[in-house]
């Protein structure tokens, strides 16, 4: 079985300040890591992906994450916070099976703030 | 992206009363659809797994006859809430994914506010 642990449940940064989200994750097998941002009351919309290869990973709007397989860690990280940025952050796994579901096991969640 | 529309995006219902909330696919077809939780504040809780086809595979704790799952065709999973309950309300949320892929990205709804009054 998986499990995603992201610590902090509220970050809270300056405009224009470094982000840095933890997630770190425990998982029988190499997993796959995603991270998805949530805007109130809407749906997820995924940030990026690790699934093989590079273990750096770059998604939409400058976000970035390096799967480090040492630390057990996929810490999402954006060189400087944008307003827009504000919104609800959730680390997922999931394991490489093919032909059959795609169950993501979330994390409980990051609430990111963006102050002026 | 593929894109996976939910509807509807808010309701509120009677105590007693079922609820219907559809996951469709729009681009592709989606053999396999998934029901999310989310109350607030928290994380998503997977609920079940619609197979297309099939029965539905309910994650433990989750009522199936509470939470009925239809699978009918490859771009429409439903979910009903049956004699709905104020406890009941939650965000509901659907994922889908393509089939034959490696096991990757899941693409999601726009999720549906139930309140039960």
């Amino acid at each position: 079985a998986q499990s995603v642990t992201q610590l902090g449940s509220h970050v809270s940064v300056s405009e224009g300040a470094l982000v840095l989200l933890r997630c770190n994750y425990s998982s029988s097998v190499p997993p796959y890591l995603f991270w998805y941002v949530q805007y109130p009351n809407q749906g997820l919309q995924l940030l990026l992906k690790y699934t093989t290869g590079a273990t750096l990973v770059k998604g939409i709007n400058g976000f970035e994450a390096e799967f480090k397989k040492s630390e057990t860690s996929f810490h999402l990280t954006k060189p400087s916070a944008h307003m827009s940025d504000a919104a609800e952050y959730f680390c997922a796994v999931s394991l490489p099976i093919t032909g059959g579901g795609n169950k993501l096991t979330f994390g409980t969640g990051t609430q990111l703030k963006v102050e002026l | 992206g593929a894109v996976v529309s939910q509807h509807p995006s808010r309701v509120i219902c009677k105590s007693g009363t079922s609820v219907k909330i559809e996951c469709r696919s729009l681009d592709f077809q989606a053999t396999t659809m998934f029901w999310y939780r989310q109350f607030p504040k928290q994380s998503l809780m997977l609920m079940a797994t619609s197979n297309e086809g099939s029965k539905a595979t309910y994650e433990q704790g989750v009522e199936k006859d509470k939470f009925l799952i239809n699978h009918a065709s490859l771009t429409l999973s439903t979910l009903t809430v049956t004699s709905a309950h104020p406890e009941d309300s939650s965000f509901y949320i659907c994922s889908a994914k393509r089939p034959r892929t490696v096991n990757t990205e899941a693409f999601f709804g726009q999720g549906t506010r139930l309140t039960v009054v």
